[in-house]
């Protein structure tokens, strides 16, 4: 049964950047998109981009061009993203499956504080 | 810019039928996913490919996409129904686009 965990809640300075990791398992992980969606508190979902974890290819929405990074690690099936941003978000990954996302990670909570 | 819009909320009482809607950005050309996120938990996938069901979702949930309006459809609601429901489809640059979301009370 397909499965991302990510990493834990992390508190950080305005105008410094945060890398958020997503670890697949139960599936071949370079078989399938990894998506990547923000969520402010109270409001709804927005996507932010996607990485090919076979082949390293990205693509961000333009809201994020820029400021995100998204990389991986085959050796460990692990789909990271790098942010440099001022909002408090939730950040979610997601596997891409034929237009959907499923699963989903549980979320990783980004707080913005000076 | 492009916009899917469903209402920001439905309420139901246990037992009844809950229908939530989702268009204003050609939902009926495209195919549209479903997702539910209850409080402090990651969305889960609910109705896949306008109608169809994952593993694991009960049957009460249903969707259908027809004209330019989607429709989840959950019957035989129960409290653990409450949440927030998204809607999603792909739009003309290949990205994938969310509705604003309905939170669904159950009375």
């Amino acid at each position: 049964q397909a499965h991302l965990v990510q990493s834990v809640a992390e508190v950080k300075k305005p105008g410094a950047s945060v890398k958020v990791s997503c670890k697949a398992s139960g599936y071949t992980f370079t078989g399938y998109y990894v998506h990547w969606v923000r969520q402010a508190p109270g409001q709804g979902l927005e996507w932010m981009g996607w990485i090919n974890p076979d082949s390293g290819e990205t693509n961000s929405a333009p809201n994020f061009q820029g400021r995100v990074t998204m990389t991986r690690d085959t050796s460990i099936s692990t789909a990271f993203m790098e942010l440099t941003s001022d909002d408090t978000a939730v950040y979610y990954c997601a596997r891409g499956i034929n237009g959907w996302f499923d699963p989903w990670g549980q979320g990783t909570l980004v707080t913005v504080s000076s | 810019s492009s916009v899917l819009t469903q209402p920001p909320s439905v309420s139901v009482a246990p037992g009844k039928t809950a229908r939530m809607t989702c268009g204003g950005y050609s939902t009926g050309k495209n195919s549209v996913n479903w997702y539910q996120q209850r409080p402090g938990q990651a969305p889960v996938l609910v109705v896949s490919d306008d109608s169809g069901r994952p593993s694991g979702i009960p049957e009460r949930f249903s969707g259908s996409n027809s004209g330019s309006t989607a429709t989840l459809t959950i019957t035989r609601v129960e409290a653990g129904d409450e949440a927030d429901y998204y809607c999603q489809v792909w739009d003309t640059s290949s990205d994938p686009l969310f509705g604003g979301g309905t939170k669904l009370t159950v009375l």
